[in-house]
């Protein structure tokens, strides 16, 4: 069955502390992988994606994340979080191709202390 | 250029009641798409448009719910009647059509947060 395991339901860290969240999926085929992030009030917004290539990922907001196919893992990362990167962020896997639905991990809640 | 928008951003209704949730996508984009988030859960596909034809309804949890798109515009999502467990919060996304490498991404709304009472 397809799906995708975030383990961490809520973290929290220091401003300027590193951040690590994980993702595990569980796909038939190689998968299109996602970060999405929502901040209160808004849509998801795309973090960054990995279709192929490169398996370390550059997205917006100096976050990134690495591929790692024999851990089935696409983890994302940020060396100094900041206060406005509280927010909740999901892992996604959509099709190897056009359209198709997004399959979503639980969402972690990020919470920063100052 | 306007995101996707979504109406009511919150709504509160009885069990039994009819409730209608409305978004409109990106303009241009041929694919809207329903997602819903029950309390604690992930977020679940329900169902894919590709212009005013149903794509993929797999998701769709029972004929409790409804999901129009005239003209290939916006789109309408009814449920009817409404049970407690369909509370949550309901996301519509767009994206264009076929894209570079295939690849659409998908352009979501701020969502709307339905309660059964």
């Amino acid at each position: 069955a397809q799906s995708v395991t975030q383990p961490d339901i809520h973290i929290t860290v220091s401003e300027g502390a590193s951040l690590e969240l994980r993702c595990n999926y569980s796909y038939g085929a190689t998968p299109y992988l996602f970060w999405y992030v929502q901040s209160p009030g808004q849509g998801l917004q795309l973090l960054l994606k990995y279709f192929s290539g490169d398996t370390l990922v550059q997205g917006i907001k100096g976050f990134e994340a690495e591929f790692k196919r024999s851990q089935s893992s696409f983890n994302l990362r940020k060396p100094s979080v900041h206060w406005s990167d509280a927010a909740e962020y999901f892992c996604a896997v959509g099709p190897n191709g056009p359209g198709g639905k997004l399959i979503f991990g639980q969402g972690t809640e990020l919470s920063v202390k100052p | 250029e306007a995101g996707v928008t979504q109406f009511p951003s919150h709504s509160v209704i009885e069990k039994g009641q009819t409730v209608t949730l409305r978004c409109d996508p990106i303009s241009g984009h041929d694919n809207l798409y329903w997602y819903r988030r029950v309390m604690g859960k992930e977020i679940k596909f329900l169902l894919h448009f590709v212009k005013e034809s149903k794509q993929d309804e797999s998701g769709m949890p029972n004929n409790r719910f409804l999901a129009e798109r005239t003209g290939g515009t916006y789109s309408t999502l009814k449920v009817q009647p409404a049970e407690l467990e369909d509370s949550g919060v309901y996301f519509c996304a767009s994206s264009q059509g076929r894209g570079l490498a295939g690849y659409n991404e998908q352009f979501f709304g701020p969502g709307t947060r339905l309660t059964v009472l």
